[in-house]
Formats: structure tokens, sequence, C-alpha cells
């Protein structure tokens, strides 16, 4: 039973430039939450998608989308990035009950430069 | 504002010592609070789980407990090992299923 699978593992940016980063949820799971964790902070959340519609978003601009695709998966798309958009990257999965335990992958560092 | 806090920041102790970590909530309408453990640069595993109707949840060495009232939670580990060192974060559920994060205390366990 594969967990929370995202990829790449590690991404490297200039400014200016779009990224999209891939969530695959555990087994499951129809529920996909998207986490930005810099340095040294706890991780904040970005948004939660569920069948396909964005459920809640946090205090994060435009230029964060996202997806989710029929089979549960998603991305995170940051357009126009900025060097302060460096940081990991973090993909949680859970049931559609909202107040279920939520698993995490292993995320993504994007690197800004 | 749902604030959470951790204290303390960091924490350094000697190998097999018992430990409390702290975590404070400012919302009193809490749902859920789950501890997780970070390893450096890596995900997030989920340690323990607290639904709101409990007061606490152990496995193995860990305990951790939820006082809602005071607006407190504590992890309690015994007999620390050095492969317990990682950051430690505590966060709590709000009613959307969107979890508010403290900023972690950095456990460190010297041999």
């Amino acid at each position: 039973d594969a967990g929370v699978t995202q990829s790449p593992t590690h991404l490297i940016k200039t400014r200016g430039q779009q990224v999209t980063l891939r969530c695959s949820p555990k087994s499951g799971h129809d529920t996909v939450s998207w986490y930005q964790q810099a340095l040294g902070q706890g991780p904040q959340f970005i948004f939660q998608y569920y069948e396909e519609e964005e459920r809640q978003r946090g205090n994060f601009p435009d230029r964060f989308s996202g997806h989710q695709f029929p089979n549960y998966s998603s991305e995170l798309n940051v357009n126009a990035l900025l060097l302060g958009d460096s940081a990991l990257y973090l993909c949680a999965s859970g049931g559609r009950l909202t107040n279920e335990k939520l698993f995490f992958g292993s995320g993504t560092q994007l690197s800004v430069l | 504002k749902q604030e959470v806090t951790q204290i303390p920041a960091a924490l350094s102790v000697p190998e097999g010592e018992n430990l409390v970590l702290n975590c404070s909530f400012t919302d009193s309408a809490i749902y859920n609070l789950q501890w997780f453990r970070q390893d450096p640069g890596k995900g997030l595993t989920s340690l323990l789980l607290i639904q709101s109707s409990q007061r606490e949840q152990t496995s193995g060495r860990l305990n951790a407990s939820l006082d809602k009232s005071s607006g407190r939670s504590t992890l309690y580990i015994a007999a620390s090992q050095p492969g317990d060192s990682a950051t430690y974060l505590c966060a709590r559920y709000n009613q959307g299923g969107k979890l508010i994060f403290g900023q972690g205390t950095e456990l460190s366990v010297k041999p």
C-alpha cells in the first residue's frame, strides 16, 4: 500500500519562472492538501482539494494555484517565482471526513535563485 | 487568530532521560490535535492523533495528552534515545480539516 508520493524531490528554478509539483495521495484517500514550510518554521496551509474542487484556501497569493484530477492526484502550480518561494512543499492526504488523520509525503524542496 | 505555540524551541538531553514537549493553542473550539516528527529536510511522520473527545493517546514510549480547558497539549517521551533526535511539531485541526502548526521543538538526545 503506497503512502503519499510527491515528485520531484528537489527542484531549482530562477526568479520569474513557473513550477509544477505533483502529489499522489495514499490509497483510499480522496482529499489532498498542500503546505509550504520555510526553513525553521512550521508548515503553512496553502489549499485543500476535494472532489476536484478547492475546498479551503490559506493566505497565499493567486500565483499559487492547484488542481485535482479524477484519480485524486493533485498538482501545485506557482507562477512568477520569487526568492521567498524557496521552501519545502508538503502534500497531505486524508479521507472525506474533515477530522480524519492526515498523512504527509516526503516533500519537494524548491530552491529559487 | 488561531495560533499554536511550542515551548521550548530547542532541547538537548542526555540519553535515557524522560522529557516533555509543550504545545499551547489559542482557539478553544479545538477539533483534533496531532503530533508529528520531522527529520532534517524530510517530510512529516505522524506520531499520535488525539481526537477532540479524548484526553490522551499512547504509542510505545510516547504519550500525548490534550487539555482543551487550558488550551494545552503535551508530548511525553520516556527513556529517550539518540534516534529520537528530530523536530517535533504539534498541529491542531480546524473545522474544515486544515492543520495549523506550531513552529516545532528541535530535540537532540546525546549518547
